[in-house]
């Protein structure tokens, strides 16, 4: 039982190339959700589905795109990476969206250089 | 936006209880208090959610007051394996009820 996948578990960009970091979950959950990390902080929403077919910017939107492609996957894409997208971005899946338990991926580390 | 304040960082020794206490004063009223926990260069993990009184699982319990605005986290007889960052979240109603992520708490287990 997977859970959530996330692909690639690393990667190293150069400014202004584009990328897409892929997610998948095995649970049949409604839900799905992008978050980045930076050292020493709290995650922060980028992006999330409530539902498959459906989108919607969440607290650091600037700079990304995302698809939900099915009700398994939703990928997140870097158009132009830029150093300040360096981070740790975290993908997860709930039930529904509100005060539902969250399972997360083990996380994709981004450096753009 | 619902905000919640816990400690950057607290220690304690292996079998003791440990207790971590959240404040959210602005928490609405069909708000949930959820806790993760977060090991290093990992994903965080759902420990447990509570509205109000007290809740109690297999790893944690949460007591909630009558008046909401703080919450205390009780991990039972912890052990060095429970060192981790552990995160008080309330939902935000103004944003479609996502979950607002703080820096949480580092707890430091010693031996």
């Amino acid at each position: 039982n997977a859970g959530v996948t996330q692909t690639p578990k690393f990667q190293v960009l150069k400014t202004g190339q584009s990328m897409t970091l892929q997610c998948a979950q095995d649970m049949n959950h409604n839900s799905m959700y992008w978050y980045r990390q930076d050292p020493g902080m709290g995650l922060r929403l980028i992006y999330y589905s409530a539902s498959e077919g459906t989108t919607d910017k969440g607290e650091v939107p600037n700079g990304y795109n995302v698809s939900r492609l099915n009700k398994r996957e939703f990928s997140l894409r870097l158009e132009s990476a830029a150093p300040s997208q360096t981070s740790v971005y975290f993908c997860a899946s709930s039930e529904a969206l509100v005060g539902i338990e969250a399972f997360f991926g083990q996380g994709t580390r981004l450096t753009v250089v | 936006l619902a905000k919640t304040t816990q400690p950057i960082s607290m220690d304690s020794y292996e079998g003791q209880e440990v207790n971590i206490t959240c404040s959210h004063n602005n928490i609405a009223t069909n708000d949930y208090i959820t806790w993760y926990q977060q090991f290093p260069s990992q994903g965080p993990r759902f420990i447990i959610q509570g509205y109000k009184t007290k809740v109690t699982n297999e790893v944690a319990s949460l007591f909630i007051p009558a008046d909401r605005k703080s919450s205390t986290l009780s991990l039972p007889r912890v052990s060095l394996s429970d060192t981790a960052v552990y995160y008080c979240l309330v939902a935000d109603k103004d944003s479609n009820y996502q979950l607002i992520w703080g820096a949480g708490t580092k707890l430091i287990i010693k031996p």
